[in-house]
């Protein structure tokens, strides 16, 4: 069984540019959550997505945009990036959109902009 | 929204000894979740304990959803315990199964 993978580990971007992480959930799972934890603090959820349909989005401006695709990996992009925007970027895969199921977090990515 | 709150923040400990997280939560849940955060950001899963007790080798842990708390125990610790631990809820009734995480605990376990 493969677990969450995400791509790329690190990644140094400059103020204004645009930016696209990668995940792949884990085999089994059709549901993928992306998590942004900033240093010091607990990771905060930042949208769901749930056969390739937005499922929940919690309070990140629109600037903050996501896919999926059939085989149920994930993207996340920002657009416009900030200075705050630097930070641990976690996916997360479960099997279904529900609130009773176990989720497990890929390696993350590692955003630094300058 | 519903409030999740860990203690202690910072835990130091020598390797052997044993120790008791705390995860107080505001409201009722549907899922709660212990977590190991490794130094290189990893989470890995340790529990998934909406209610009741379970044990995995030194680890056990115990929610009771009435009250609204959890703990985590760790028993004769090791310098591999070392990180941060995180307990994470998903509120009661949401319409979307997104984890809310505390601050954490940070663990270092002395030799």
């Amino acid at each position: 069984e493969t677990g969450v993978t995400q791509s790329p580990t690190h990644l140094i971007k400059t103020r204004g540019q645009q930016v696209t992480l990668r995940c792949s959930s884990q085999s089994g799972h059709n549901t993928v959550s992306w998590y942004q934890q900033a240093l010091g603090q607990g990771p905060q959820f930042i949208f769901q997505y749930y056969r390739e349909e937005e499922n929940g989005r919690g309070n990140f401006p629109p600037r903050f945009s996501g896919l999926q695709f059939p085989n149920y990996s994930s993207e996340l992009n920002v657009n416009a990036l900030e200075l705050d925007d630097s930070a641990l970027y976690l996916c997360a895969s479960s099997s279904g959109q529900g609130n009773y199921n176990e989720q497990f977090f890929g390696p993350g990515t590692r955003l630094t902009v300058l | 929204g519903i409030q999740v709150e860990q203690s202690p923040p910072d835990l130091i400990l020598q390797e052997g000894a044993n120790s008791t997280l705390r995860c107080n939560f505001s409201d009722s849940v549907n899922n709660l979740q212990w977590f190991h955060q490794n130094p290189w950001g990893q989470l890995i899963n340790l529990f998934y304990i909406p209610s009741g007790t379970k044990q995995n080798g030194r680890l056990s842990a115990t929610t009771v959803a009435t009250e609204r708390y959890s703990l985590l125990y760790i028993s004769s610790s090791q310098t591999t315990d070392s990180g941060v631990y995180f307990c994470a809820v998903v509120p009661y009734g949401g319409s979307q199964g997104n984890l809310i995480f505390g601050k954490g605990t940070k663990l270092s376990v002395k030799p």
